[in-house]
């Protein structure tokens, strides 16, 4: 069964880049998409951006769209979320989780997640 | 960008009463809408998608309808377990998504 590993916990001093990622432990993401959710701390949950793995296709939220980059491992079972020019209000719990696909298009909703990975951004 | 607005903030119930949750969408996203349970501590749980059917596993006592604009998540006879954040989702278009800001469904 496979089940979602993010890296550890990570300290980042401001304007510095953050570079989170997910392994898809026990398979792979060949066939499925990939979104990166952040949670501010006692703040709901933010959409930040999504790949799709078999294309290669990816998309961001606007708000994230100069800052963020999300990438994938040629052999499919781990995407990265990189974020960059950090600032203190980017300090959250990330998250990583799959959807799946459904003649070849994303079903659209994520019934796999990671355990999140904070990220502390302070001087 | 499709905004997602959930009522209310915050919803005190007692176990084994009813609770229901409303999620309003900005625009039309069809039946393109999925629940998730949130603990504290924890990532979020899928419950409901394609917004009524519940992912594998979630118990009967939770339910969704609608379609359009207009959401509810109907938790019946609630458990001291249900007792946590909700959000609501909308997948409408190809890998532009976005959340709700959230329910909190309390102990009264």
């Amino acid at each position: 069964q496979v089940h979602l590993v993010q890296s550890g916990a990570e300290v980042k001093k401001p304007g510095s880049s953050v570079k989170v990622s997910c392994e898809a432990s026990g398979g792979t993401f060949s066939s499925d998409v990939v979104t990166w959710v952040r949670q501010a701390p006692g703040q709901g949950l933010e959409w930040m951006g999504a790949t799709i793995f078999m294309f290669g296709t990816t998309n961001y939220a606007q708000k994230f769209q100069d800052r963020v980059t999300i990438s994938a491992d040629e052999a499919t079972t781990a995407s990265y979320m990189e974020l960059r020019s950090l600032r203190s209000e980017d300090t959250a719990v990330y998250y990583c989780a799959r959807g799946r696909t459904k003649y070849e298009a994303p079903l659209g909703y994520f019934d796999l997640w990671g355990r999140g990975t904070l990220v502390t951004v302070s001087s | 960008e499709i905004v997602m607005t959930q009522s209310p903030a915050t919803l005190s119930v007692s176990p084994g009463e009813r609770a229901t949750l409303s999620c309003r969408a900005s625009q039309t996203v069809g039946s393109n809408l999925a629940w998730y349970q949130q603990k504290p501590g924890q990532a979020p749980r899928l419950l409901i998608y394609g917004a009524s059917t519940r992912a594998t596993g979630v118990p009967a006592r939770f339910s969704g309808s609608g379609s359009g604009t207009e959401f509810t998540l109907t938790i019946s006879s609630l458990q001291s377990d249900d007792f946590a954040v909700y959000y609501c989702q909308q997948y409408n278009n190809w890998l532009r998504y976005t959340f709700g800001q959230g329910t909190q469904l309390e102990i009264k």
